[in-house]
């Protein structure tokens, strides 16, 4: 049951210009929200996270958007840089059990 | 402050053979996590402690999977015997409680079944 979903597996844009990861769940439980970044051979790292409190986190470059009503949410990098290239997931949680969901994945390539 | 370590990072077996993964969490993160991460998926809970106590075990093919995390740090997967399926990325996480939603991940072990 893939109830987190990344419905694009790749994106590519240029190095100064915005990028928008997307993500959607179908779980109303999920109240946490977090995006991971991986490079390969590596674990995946914290990157940013939201509370379905809120509706915007930003940190540096990076910004969340949660829609709770459209149960969606999005990162945007700007502006994105060449060493932003990686794989992107979307994770969802309920804090009544922190059983954590990931999507399949987003790799973004920023082109220099 | 070191990482989540884990070994080894690769493994190729024979279907059929066993296979046992090892993790060490940081230091003092009462709460360790398993992963399977098939290609082209992302993560896939199996199993979470908290300190030496299954917390949430429900996605832990039991038949032949099975994980122990004895004095409350470092943990162990074993796979028992393994199917051609379970080729994947076991990723191992921790955290400092189960009220901590950020996990820190390892590197890995890449497991090749053939």
């Amino acid at each position: 049951d893939q109830q987190v979903k990344q419905n694009s597996p790749s994106l590519s844009v240029q190095e100064g210009r915005i990028s928008i990861l997307n993500c959607d769940y179908t779980n109303s439980m999920f109240d946490y929200f977090l995006w991971y970044k991986k490079y390969p051979a590596e674990g995946p790292t914290f990157l940013i996270s939201i509370s379905s409190i809120k509706d915007k986190n930003e940190d540096g470059r990076f910004t969340v958007f949660l829609n709770k009503s459209a149960k969606h949410l999005s990162l945007h990098i700007v502006p994105s840089q060449p060493g932003d290239s990686a794989v992107y997931f979307c994770a969802a949680t309920a804090s009544a059990n922190n059983d954590m969901r990931f999507g399949a994945g987003t790799r973004l390539t920023v082109k220099p | 402050e070191a990482g989540v370590a884990q070994s080894p990072r690769y493994k190729i077996i024979e279907k059929r053979q066993s296979v046992a993964f090892w993790c060490n969490p940081i230091s003092g993160h009462a709460t360790l996590y398993w992963y399977q991460q098939i290609l082209g998926q992302g993560p896939k809970l199996l199993i979470q402690f908290q300190n030496n106590g299954v917390v949430d075990d429900s996605q832990l093919p039991k038949d032949r999977f099975s994980a122990e995390r004895l004095k409350g740090v470092d943990s162990t997967l074993k796979i028992q015997p393994a199917k051609l399926e379970d080729s994947a990325v076991y990723l191992c996480a921790s955290s400092t409680d189960r009220q901590s939603y950020e996990q820190y991940f390892g590197p890995g072990t890449r497991l090749t079944v053939t």
